[in-house]
């Protein structure tokens, strides 16, 4: 069992939506990474929070460490918001490795 | 700056061949590592270094070399190609090795490799 886990797997929405990714976790975390990936291309840091929320644009992450649970908005969400979207926790420490979720496959339509 | 370079972007092999997929970055990182991403999992750890001439294993490291005399180059090695390491291939590094809050990761753009 992957200790990151993501919902949902595939998510579609119209264009405007308000869009929730969820991430949960089993292991106790240092920092919790979002990532966005296109088809066929790289990968893109999105947010790295330890505690609380934050926001860059029409993107929010929160954070509830108590509850090892994180969450992806999209405000307005948009076709070229289409991606992948990843989590992956970092338990800090000596340890310098991620483990990440499968990834959840959005795609916006017009 | 031009971030974390990955060479080449493709690439086909038989099995049984040997290539070096190549990852250069220019940050000055201390971290670096390579990652498989597989079809319905998640990305895996091949290999990482903590700094020049340090390197470890991750959770997948059979069948892969790497090394690292230089802080900006981190090369990964097939030693022998077999049809399972087809995947793509992320390199990825960051200014910290670890830490309590861990640092952003800044990936390549993937070299996608087929073994026949």
């Amino acid at each position: 069992k992957n200790e990151v886990e993501q919902s949902p797997q595939n998510l579609t929405a119209q264009e405007g939506e308000f869009i929730t990714i969820n991430c949960s976790y089993s292991v106790g975390i240092s920092a919790l990474h979002w990532l966005q990936q296109h088809p066929g291309g790289g990968i893109v840091s999105l947010f790295m929070l330890s505690s609380g929320k934050k926001k860059h644009g029409r993107l929010i992450a929160t954070i509830n460490i108590q509850e090892k649970h994180s969450s992806l908005h999209i405000t307005a969400s948009h076709p070229r918001d289409s991606a992948v979207y990843i989590c992956a926790a970092h338990s800090g420490g000596s340890n310098y490795k991620l483990t990440f979720g499968k990834g959840t496959l959005l795609t916006v339509n017009p | 700056n031009a971030g974390v370079t990955q060479t080449p972007k493709f690439q086909v092999l038989k099995t049984g061949q040997s290539m070096t997929l190549q990852c250069a970055q220019d940050m000055n990182h201390e971290y670096m590592s390579w990652y498989r991403q597989d079809p319905g999992m998640g990305l895996r750890l091949i290999h990482y270094s903590v700094g020049a001439g340090i390197t470890d294993q991750g959770e997948v490291p059979n069948g892969y070399n790497v090394s690292r005399s230089t802080t900006e180059d981190f090369p990964l090695r097939l030693l022998s190609a077999a049809p399972s390491q087809t995947s793509v291939y992320f390199c990825a590094s960051s200014p910290q090795a670890g830490g309590y809050t861990g640092q952003p990761q800044h990936f390549g753009d993937g070299t996608r490799l087929s073994i026949l």
